[in-house]
């Protein structure tokens, strides 16, 4: 059974913290992407890898990075978190057939 | 780049009847478009899909239509339970694995 797991399912922080988020997945997938959620705006690609070391920026990179040392774990960085980075935070692999598989999501909030 | 667009953005139906969202894309290069469910506090999940070189494909009570001409592509779903009651987002990736995602649909099925 495809696992994608997330590292927390809520986060506070306080304006100026870093926050790593984290996922990880059991599936051998090369790539692994993460968005943002946010009410009447979908999802949104902040970043996605296509490989160990390899990272690409999607929509919205601005005050994100991301970290990928490992096949099976694909970090996102807020360097300086922000009250309008509160959101939900989706991690997703792309498996066979390009159906992407989603972690449970982790909802953050800066304070 | 891609632009997708969804409607509507709420849906309320009586059970037993049909749903159907519709969503728009702007590049013609994508060829694959994915209809994802995400239920209250849960990750979205797949649930059909259609590549550009088919036209419509069915799964029981759901449906999937793609009009490549007009770039448009919608889902059906056909004698509505109150367990379809969800958010609904559309997708369309073009090559290269990038996925673009509707603003999401939600769906309310009345007992």
């Amino acid at each position: 059974d495809v696992k994608v797991t997330q590292s927390s399912r809520y986060l506070v922080k306080r304006t100026g913290e870093k926050v790593f988020l984290e996922c990880v997945q059991d599936m051998d997938h090369e790539n692994m992407f993460w968005y943002r959620q946010d009410p009447g705006l979908g999802l949104r690609l902040i970043y996605f890898s296509y490989d160990v070391k390899m990272k690409e920026k999607g929509d919205i990179p601005e005050g994100y990075s991301v970290s990928r040392e490992k096949k099976e774990r694909f970090s996102l960085i807020l360097e300086s978190a922000s009250t309008n980075q509160t959101s939900m935070y989706l991690c997703a692999t792309l498996g066979p057939g390009e159906t992407q598989y989603f972690g449970p999501g982790t909802r953050l909030l800066v304070l | 780049g891609e632009n997708v667009e969804q409607h509507p953005s709420t849906l309320s139906v009586q059970e037993g009847d049909s749903a159907v969202i519709k969503c728009t894309y702007s590049d013609s290069a994508s060829n694959y478009f994915p209809w994802y469910k995400q239920e209250l506090g849960k990750r979205p999940q797949l649930i059909i899909d259609i590549r550009s070189n088919v036209g419509e494909k069915k799964d029981q009570r759901i449906a999937v239509t793609l009009n490549k001409t007009a770039k448009h592509f919608s889902l059906h779903i056909t004698e509505t339970q109150p367990e379809d009651s969800a958010v609904y987002f559309c997708a369309a990736s073009i090559p290269g694995n990038q996925f673009y995602f509707g603003t999401g649909t939600s769906l309310t099925v009345i007992p």
